[in-house]
């Protein structure tokens, strides 16, 4: 079963703005992970933050973990073109003994 | 570089034909994934193998079966592949079973 949710699902933006996408789980983890996908191609890691840590940074990229709501978001600042992507969320379910991947975030990028 | 490598980018077979999924990591680990993926259902688990020889089904096995006889390639087998398994199928490989997880670039797999 998929733990992690995003939110929303679909973004526009332009050029040169933040974007912001949340993801929202349901069990107790211990690390949660971010992902890109560029069209037709395969995944990609951002980062990982663990469930002790409140706060990450890598590059532009912000993500932050609230696991008393059980909810993470990422940012992305001064997006650009090429930023075009889905961004999924990555739980680890151990009840399943897998990773739970949630539905992905579709971002555009509008030049 | 670490790699994940899958056999075709694209492939078209028949309703009723065997198919072959090949996925080739070159970073040593242990984990292996096979996922298929359909606009708006996201990343469905199909099958996962956290050693040689070992396999353990995900959330949609149904249609499926996998092969891992050495550590580096991970197969996935249609049995009798339908219109239903139409879909972009991706491999991905990891150190430890909730670690990053490296991802192939996919199989675009028609069947008609």
């Amino acid at each position: 079963s998929q733990q992690g949710e995003e939110d929303p699902q679909a973004l526009s933006i332009q050029e040169g703005e933040n974007a912001t996408m949340n993801c929202s789980y349901k069990t107790s983890i211990n690390n949660l992970q971010w992902y890109r996908q560029n069209s037709g191609r395969g995944l990609v890691h951002l980062i990982l933050i663990r469930s002790n840590e409140r706060e990450k940074h890598s590059g532009r990229l912000r993500v932050t973990l609230d696991t008393s709501k059980k909810s993470s978001s990422l940012l992305i600042t001064a997006s650009r073109a090429a930023d075009t992507a889905s961004y999924f969320c990555a739980t680890d379910d151990y009840g399943n003994n897998r990773l739970a991947f949630g539905k992905g975030n579709q971002v555009v990028v509008i030049p | 570089d670490v790699k994940v490598t899958q056999s075709s980018r694209y492939l078209v077979k028949r309703t009723g034909e065997k198919v072959f999924l090949e996925c080739v990591q070159d970073m040593d680990h242990e984990n292996m994934f096979w996922y298929r993926q359909d606009p708006g259902l996201g990343l469905r688990l199909i099958y996962f193998s956290y050693d040689v020889k070992m396999k353990e089904k995900g959330d949609i096995p149904e249609g499926y079966s996998v092969s891992r006889e050495k550590k580096e390639r991970f197969s996935l087998i249609l049995e009798s592949a339908s219109t239903n398994q139409t879909s972009m199928y991706l491999c991905a490989s990891s150190l430890w079973g909730f670690g990053e997880q490296f991802f192939g670039p996919g199989t675009r797999l028609t069947v008609l």
